[in-house]
């Protein structure tokens, strides 16, 4: 079974510009959720999605929204970027169908994630 | 909110040595806990996890139990291995209900250097 997918996995952008990121989830999974790796902060949650809706939001400006497609697939854009966007960015799945299968509603599997990095 | 305390490193050992990686966590509810491990240029891999109190997860000679007396997820190991250096991440979810709770909280990371 292939895992989560995610591209471009390196991006580079200047300041002021926007950027979409892609990710594919495990196949069967509903939930997408979306982390932030920075070395100064860690790993900070930025938004979830199930079943084409947002469910979850984290404390993140305006500027980063996402959107999940039928097929769970989801994309996440930042608008504006700054300096300080320069991060990792994770996806994971979760939440097959039936919640019974291994790993169960509980288990987020991560994307190799896309190296972003603004200028 | 939620929260997660992981002995910051780095740690760094011999090859063989024994491992232990201090997580401590704080939550309303009955969280499940999770070890992730992170090597260089990679994003995260699920290690372990044990989703209800006294459960112990295991992987690859890698083990944590569940103590919710002391609400800790201590990982351990008996006998690394050079491969093993990479950074661990405790974490924790409250999936129960889903909703506004479905997500992860991460501890800050360990760096485990294995040396031969």
């Amino acid at each position: 079974k292939a895992g989560v997918t995610q591209t471009p996995r390196y991006l580079i952008k200047t300041r002021g510009q926007q950027v979409t990121l892609s990710c594919s989830p495990i196949s069967g999974h509903r939930s997408v959720s979306w982390y932030q790796q920075t070395p100064g902060q860690g790993l900070q949650f930025l938004f979830e999605y199930f079943s084409e809706t947002q469910r979850n939001k984290g404390n993140f400006p305006g500027r980063f929204s996402g959107r999940q497609f039928s097929n769970s697939r989801s994309e996440m854009n930042v608008s504006t970027l700054e300096l300080g966007d320069s991060a990792l960015y994770l996806c994971a799945s979760s939440f097959p169908f039936p919640s019974t299968l291994a790993g169960g509603r509980d288990t987020q599997y991560f994307g190799p994630g896309t190296r972003l990095t603004v200028l | 909110g939620n929260s997660v305390t992981q002995m910051e490193g780095p740690v760094t050992l011999s090859e063989e040595a024994f491992l232990t990686i201090n997580c401590t966590y704080t939550a309303t509810g009955y969280p499940s806990l999770f070890w992730y491990v992170q090597y260089p240029g990679e994003g995260l891999q699920l290690l372990l996890k044990a989703t209800k109190a006294d459960d112990k997860g295991s992987n690859k000679g890698f083990e944590a139990t569940y103590r919710k007396e002391t609400t800790s997820f201590h990982l351990e190991k008996g006998s690394v291995q050079v491969s093993d250096s990479a950074v661990y991440f405790c974490a924790l979810i409250q999936a129960r209900g889903g909703g506004s709770n479905y997500k992860l909280t991460f501890g800050k990371g360990t760096l485990l250097t294995v040396n031969p």
